[in-house]
C-alpha cells in the first residue's frame, strides 16, 4: 500500500496568513493526488482533484501543486472559515485510495 | 441538487451484523462509481470499499475483505454495505461518496454511526 505523510500534522495561524500543507507518498503517484477539507462534525470535501484542479464552487484562494512524491496545498489568505482539517489522498494505486493522516488548522 | 443519505447505522455487539444503506438523489446514479469511507472517532479517513457503476467491479480495503459486501441497487438509486463479524475496530462514521471518474469524491452523505460493543 502506499502511505501518505502529511506535514505538519497541525498548525495554528492567523485570518490573512498564508498556509501551505505538504503531502509526501511512499512511491511516486505522478498527479494521482487530491485535497479535501472536513470541518467539524462534517463530511470531508472535494477542494483539489489531479493536484491541482480545483473543483467546481472551491474559492480560488485553494491551490494545489506537485507531482510525483511532493504535494502541496496552499491556503493564499486564510479565512475564518478555513479552519478545518485537511486531508490528501492518492487515487494511483486503484481502488485502494489512501489518505493522509490529516493536518488541523487552528486559530493562532 | 446532488443529495446523498445513509441511514442504518447504530448499536451492535461484536460479531453481529449490519446493514447500512445510502439513498442517492439529484443525479443519474448508473452513471458513477461509488463509495464507502469511514472515519473511527477522533481519527482519519479510510477507504473502505468500492462498486463500480454497473457492479462489475467490487472492491474492499484488507481490513473489511470478507466480512463486508458493498452492493447498489440502479433501479432503486441505492448503495449498500452489508457488514458481517463486526468488531470494536469497526466502529466509525461510514460515508457514502460518489467517485467523479478521476478518483475523487466529490459529493459525500452525512455519515451514519456505527458502534461495535458489547
Amino acid at each position: 500500500d502506499i502511505q501518505m505523510t502529511q506535514s505538519p500534522s497541525s498548525l495554528s495561524a492567523s485570518v490573512g496568513d498564508r498556509v501551505t500543507i505538504t503531502c509526501r507518498p511512499s512511491q511516486s503517484i505522478s498527479t494521482y493526488l487530491n485535497w479535501y477539507q472536513q470541518k467539524l462534525g462534517k463530511a470531508p470535501k472535494l477542494l483539489i482533484y489531479a493536484a491541482s484542479s480545483l473543483q467546481s464552487g472551491v474559492p480560488s484562494r485553494f491551490s494545489g501543486s506537485g507531482s510525483g512524491t511532493d504535494f502541496t496545498l496552499t491556503i493564499s489568505s486564510l479565512q475564518p472559515e478555513d479552519f478545518a482539517t485537511y486531508y490528501c489522498q492518492q487515487t494511483y494505486s486503484t481502488p485502494q485510495y489512501t489518505f493522509g493522516q490529516g493536518t488541523r488548522v487552528e486559530i493562532k | 441538487e446532488v443529495q446523498l443519505v445513509e441511514s442504518g447505522g447504530g448499536l451492535v455487539k461484536p460479531g453481529g451484523s449490519l446493514r447500512l444503506s445510502c439513498a442517492a438523489s439529484g443525479f443519474t446514479f448508473t452513471n458513477y462509481s461509488m463509495n464507502w469511507v469511514r472515519q473511527a472517532p477522533g481519527k482519519g479517513l479510510e477507504w473502505v470499499s468500492s462498486i463500480s457503476s454497473r457492479s462489475s467491479y467490487l472492491f474492499y480495503a484488507d481490513s473489511v475483505k470478507g466480512r463486508f459486501t458493498i452492493s447498489r441497487d440502479n433501479a432503486k438509486n441505492s448503495l449498500y454495505l452489508q457488514m458481517n463479524s463486526l468488531r470494536a475496530e469497526d466502529t466509525a462514521v461510514y460515508y457514502c461518496a460518489r467517485d467523479k471518474a478521476v478518483g475523487a469524491y466529490d459529493y459525500w452523505g452525512q455519515g451514519t454511526l456505527v458502534t461495535v460493543s458489547a
